[in-house]
Order: C-alpha cells, then structure tokens, then sequence
C-alpha cells in the first residue's frame, strides 16, 4: 500500500487556476470512485475539501473541484485566493476498508 | 457540528506502547459511524492507521498492523489507539477522525507524540 504520488509543490497568481494531480493504481484511484482531497494550514487539522472524486461538501467554495481519469485523479482550485495557500492531500479507498494517503502538494498563491 | 478531541501522553519511551483517546462531542453519537486514525511525521505527509465501526470492528494498515489496536467505548462516546514497540519512526501528530461512508470528514485537532527516552 504505497503512497499516492503528487507533485510536491504548484503555483499560481491570484485569480489564476492551479491543477494538482494524485496518481495512483487500479487498486485505488482507479479502482473506485472513492477518492477524497483535504486542505491542510500549517499547524491545522486537515480539512475536507472534495470527496467521491467531485462532490464539494456543505461549505466548501465552488472554486474547488475534483476529477478523475483512469488511475490519476485531480484538484482544481479556481479563482486563487490568499487564503487557498495550503498544503494539499488526495486519499484513495484502496478495497478491504483500507485507505492510502497522497504524499501532499504545497500550493503557493504568488 | 461534530467535534473530536484527541488525549494523552505527549512523551513516550522507546520500546513501550503509545496510547491516546479520542473523545466524540456529547451531542454526536459515536453509533453508526466508522471512526478512524491517522498520523503525520513532522513535515511529512498523512499516513492512515486504522478504522473502527461501533460494532468493534476494526481494519488496519497492513504496515502497522501488528502493532496497532484501535478499539471504542460507546458509553463514553470515545474509541482508542494503542501502538506498541514504539521506535522514533513513530514520533508524528496523531489525528482522530470521523469516516463517513469512504472519507473523513470531521477531524480532531491532532496531537503530537514524541518517542524519545
């Protein structure tokens, strides 16, 4: 069960769009579509921001959304805000009630 | 609003068994919901530990497995982890989380375990 791979660090300016990307196996991201993004601010809990590829919980701006494509799922964060500037995790159902983790994205707002 | 509260001791020896608590806001049940944990290295990124349904059972991650026991105490509205043989590699922010269907959606603040002698 290893880590999900992301790009370690993306950018953009404010108002600008920025994708990150979580790739995975068949036996998780491709595999269902069970996977969830979470926003993270230094020294903060994680927080839900998409789940089941691109359902947006109550709350969460329309600004962030979620896709997939085969075993490589996606977070797009529209319309950059200050406050966007986090790091990022994708996480996988991966069969049998386990779970696998992305190895997290910094997003930079410039 | 559900809130989640994560306890115990922040320093543990090498060798001995790490144990916290995660305690369910009174006005959230904890039946009928999968519960999980989850820990952070420092400046490192999320790793799952483990789940638990009310019912008591338990999924674990496959590298930690033999070392991990989560369990619950629906009359305290709380559920537990306890890792053993603990070793520096241990040392993380653990979170507690509430698993709805295939995701967590609410988390504990975390609370950060160092192993050290």
């Amino acid at each position: 069960q290893s880590a999900l791979t992301q790009p370690p660090s993306a950018s953009g300016s404010p108002g600008q769009s920025v994708t990150i990307s979580c790739t995975g196996t068949s036996s998780d991201v491709g595999g269902y579509n069970y996977v969830s993004w979470y926003q993270q601010h230094p020294g903060k809990a994680p927080k839900l921001m998409i789940y089941e590829v691109s359902k947006r919980p109550s709350g969460v701006p329309d600004r962030f959304s979620g896709s997939k494509s085969g075993n490589t799922a996606s977070l797009t964060v529209s319309g950059l805000q200050a406050e966007d500037e986090a790091d990022y995790y994708c996480s996988a159902y991966g069969g049998s009630n386990s779970f696998v983790f992305g190895s997290g994205t910094k997003v930079t707002v410039l | 609003q559900v809130q989640l509260q994560e306890s115990g001791p922040g320093l543990v020896k090498p060798s001995e068994t790490l144990s916290l608590t995660c305690a369910v806001s009174a006005h959230s049940s904890s039946s009928g919901y999968y519960w999980g944990w989850i820990r952070q290295p420092p400046g490192k990124g999320l790793e799952w530990i483990g789940s638990i349904y009310d019912s008591g059972s338990t999924y674990y991650n496959p590298s930690l497995k033999s070392r991990v026991t989560i369990s619950i105490d629906k009359s305290k509205n709380q559920f537990s982890l306890k890792v053993s043989s603990v070793t520096a590699a241990d040392t993380a922010v653990y979170y507690c989380a509430r698993l709805r269907d295939v995701h967590f959606d609410y988390w504990g603040q975390g609370t950060l375990v160092t192993v050290s002698s």
